[in-house]
């Protein structure tokens, strides 16, 4: 099955500073990665996401990138503000995985004003 | 739009005893997933069910986990015995249909401790 490693586990950044986030997963048959944002003590949020038939694509200050060379994908998030502070989750898909996810261990991003 | 619902929010038991848990999806979302997310960790997919057949339960601890949909809509999760690792938040997402890229939507989840 699909296995994600996600990295760094905690990112403290100054608010301004970008944030990057990255994830490696192993089934070369993914095909779909989201990423979702968990504030705490709330219900995970998609955030963005990207297919396979793209290597980047971006919404506002949020940035996904993909290289299905070496099996990776990042979460970039410029311009960081206090209200970014959450635990972000990549996860992925593979194409015949119906719409089962596999998501990493989380990273504990806090912005610092 | 209504979210994911579920109850109830918290429970308490100690181990050995029962406990469900109700979701009900967005109107109209033929998918429902049910997911545990334990303290620090991602969440991982227990089961996953198109309307009210099941496509995957894999990774759902058979000997005392069970669920159902049975009118394909809501849902519940049963838990019997509980386990002190069974300490988690149950996580219910649903989507539109069962499709790669189709955006899954999470309801608040039930925070469940066990003694």
């Amino acid at each position: 099955g699909e296995n994600v490693e996600q990295h760094p586990s905690t990112l403290s950044v100054q608010e301004g500073d970008s944030a990057v986030i990255k994830c490696t997963y192993s089934d070369s048959a993914s095909n779909y990665f989201p990423w979702y944002k968990q504030e705490l003590g709330k219900r995970p949020q998609l955030i963005i996401d990207i297919r396979s038939n793209v290597g980047e694509k971006k919404d506002q200050r949020i940035a996904v990138t993909l290289n299905k060379t070496a099996k990776h994908f990042s979460l970039h998030i410029t311009e960081t503000q206090p209200e970014d502070s959450a635990v972000y989750f990549c996860a992925a898909s593979p194409h015949d995985a119906g719409n089962m996810l596999t998501f990493g261990g989380g990273t504990r991003l806090m912005v610092k004003p | 739009e209504a979210g994911v619902a579920q109850s109830p929010r918290y429970k308490i038991i100690e181990k050995r005893q029962s406990v469900a848990f109700w979701c009900n999806p967005i109107s109209g979302h033929a998918t429902l997933y049910w997911y545990q997310q334990i303290l620090g960790q991602g969440p991982k997919l227990l089961i996953q069910f198109q309307n009210n057949g099941v496509v995957d339960d894999s990774q759902l601890p058979k000997d005392r986990f069970s669920a159902e949909r049975l009118k394909g809509v809501d849902s519940t999760l049963k838990i019997q015995p509980a386990k002190l690792e069974d300490s988690a938040v149950y996580l219910c997402a649903s989507s539109l249909g069962g499709g790669v890229w189709e955006t899954q939507y999470f309801g608040p989840g039930t925070r469940l401790l066990v003694l």
